[in-house]
């Protein structure tokens, strides 16, 4: 158990839908990672929030977009939802602010667009 | 830029062989590299990190990577499989790129370990 916690495991939505997905670091990490996994892109990193702050961006698509609120849990929120986007949604944490330490990694919440 | 490769997407091995997964990067500065493993259905742990310090790591569960900067490689080695180690692999660079750390995630390595 890392520590990091996702809800929800598992959703299924419909196209055109939006969803909000949660992560909870780990008690005292300051950063949270967002990455979305599937089969044909493999793990691409989304967006990063560093105490509250954007700090990094990756390949976020602009209907998605995330923020980290004061108590440090973090949203990603996905609209106008396409097949494509279904995929597995990780969330990491770490303590740093920049992105050379290890993460730790969530669960998951496969999200599942029909 | 930087990018890394996975050189295999399956490797199987029989349990109580020797483990090896490649992996190279290309890097226009002192890169940190890292190994994580993935579980059917879990999220990604950390197995070992390498961050210019000593160029052998050791890391759980008996794994451990070689840090070549002549060869561009971080390959991951054990001396025996277990069963448990059936899992994907990622490989991962991390440096600053137009003065910003990235995150670059290799594509995985499947490994099978047979009884």
């Amino acid at each position: 158990d890392s520590g990091v916690t996702q809800t929800p495991k598992h959703l299924i939505t419909a196209t055109g839908q939006r969803v909000t997905l949660r992560c909870s670091p780990r008690s005292g990490d300051l950063s949270v990672y967002w990455y979305q996994q599937s089969l044909d892109q493999g793990l691409q990193f989304l967006i990063q929030y560093y105490n509250g702050e954007e700090r990094a961006k990756g390949n976020i698509l602009e209907r998605f977009s995330a923020q980290q609120f004061p108590d440090l849990h973090s949203e990603l929120n996905l609209s106008s939802l396409e097949l494509g986007d279904s995929a597995l949604y990780f969330c990491a944490s770490s303590v740093a602010e920049y992105m050379g330490n290890e993460q730790y990694f969530g669960p998951g919440t496969r999200l599942t667009v029909t | 830029a930087q990018s890394v490769t996975q050189l295999d997407s399956h490797v199987s091995v029989s349990e109580g062989t020797p483990v090896l997964l490649r992996c190279n990067y290309s890097s226009s500065y002192s890169p940190s590299l890292f190994w994580y493993v993935q579980h059917p259905n879990k999220g990604l742990q950390l197995l070992l990190k390498y961050t210019s310090a000593a160029t052998l790591v050791k890391g759980i569960n008996g794994f451990e990577a070689e840090f070549k900067k002549s060869e561009t490689s971080f390959h991951l080695t054990k001396p025996s499989a277990h069963m448990s180690d059936a899992a994907e692999y990622f490989c991962v660079v991390s440096q600053l790129d137009t003065g910003r750390r990235a995150l670059t995630f290799g594509s995985g390595t499947r490994l099978q370990v047979q009884p």
